[in-house]
């Protein structure tokens, strides 16, 4: 059973529209941090949230963390195929470890 | 920037080999981790690291174990090869606690025949 959940699990959009990934659990996190992997990497870092309510955009991704701290949301608007990629959430549960969603598939069709 | 090698993208390797999984990183990072990633299970953490010589089991030990030798380098070790290890395999170091974000290596995946 996955600590976190993401939903949907794959995603197929036309480039130009906005979508939304969901992250939720029923565990609190101290944080909570989204990654991207492109086929044939590694995940990166793209940011982490700390507070409760807490909002960051990055470009034209903005990332928020639920006010409870148990769930997040990534939404990209005006999606492009550069977005294509492999979205995981990670939350901390202590002593430096990370427990991973299974990821959201996102294709970007130009 | 940090970066974390793996010494193989893909390998190939037969049923009860012995196999050494590498993974190096160049920043002077504490903290080192080797997970398994599968479609629709995420990444799984078999074991981490959080100095020379020191070891933790993560989620997923079984089949597996590990040395750190040196900082820089943490290695994964298949005592006896079983196809259902054949996996995607990511090592990955941080700094100063997952806050700051785990840095990855390109993976190796493996496949046991």
């Amino acid at each position: 059973t996955q600590l976190l959940e993401q939903s949907p699990q794959f995603l197929s959009i036309q480039e130009g529209e906005n979508l939304t990934v969901y992250c939720n659990s029923s565990s609190v996190f101290s944080s909570l941090q989204w990654y991207r992997q492109e086929p044939g990497e590694g995940p990166v870092l793209l940011v982490t949230v700390v507070t409760g309510g807490e909002v960051k955009k990055l470009k034209r991704l903005t990332f928020q963390f639920g006010d409870a701290r148990k769930d997040s949301s990534l939404h990209i608007t005006a999606a492009q195929p550069g977005d294509t990629g492999l979205y995981l959430c990670a939350g901390e549960v202590g002593d430096y470890k990370l427990s991973f969603g299974a990821g959201t598939t996102v294709t970007v069709r130009a | 920037d940090v970066k974390v090698t793996q010494s193989s993208r893909y390998l190939v390797k037969r049923t009860g080999e012995k196999v050494f999984l590498e993974c190096v990183q160049d920043m002077d990072h504490e903290n080192m981790f080797w997970y398994r990633q599968d479609p629709g299970l995420g990444l799984r953490l078999i074991y981490f690291s959080y100095d020379v010589k020191m070891k933790e089991k993560g989620d997923i030990p079984e089949g597996y174990s590990v040395s750190r030798e040196k900082k820089e380098r943490f290695s994964l070790i298949l005592e006896s090869a079983s196809t259902n290890q054949t996996s995607m395999y990511l090592c990955a170091s941080t700094l100063d606690g997952s806050f700051y974000g785990y840095t990855f290596g390109s993976g190796t995946r493996l496949t046991v025949v």
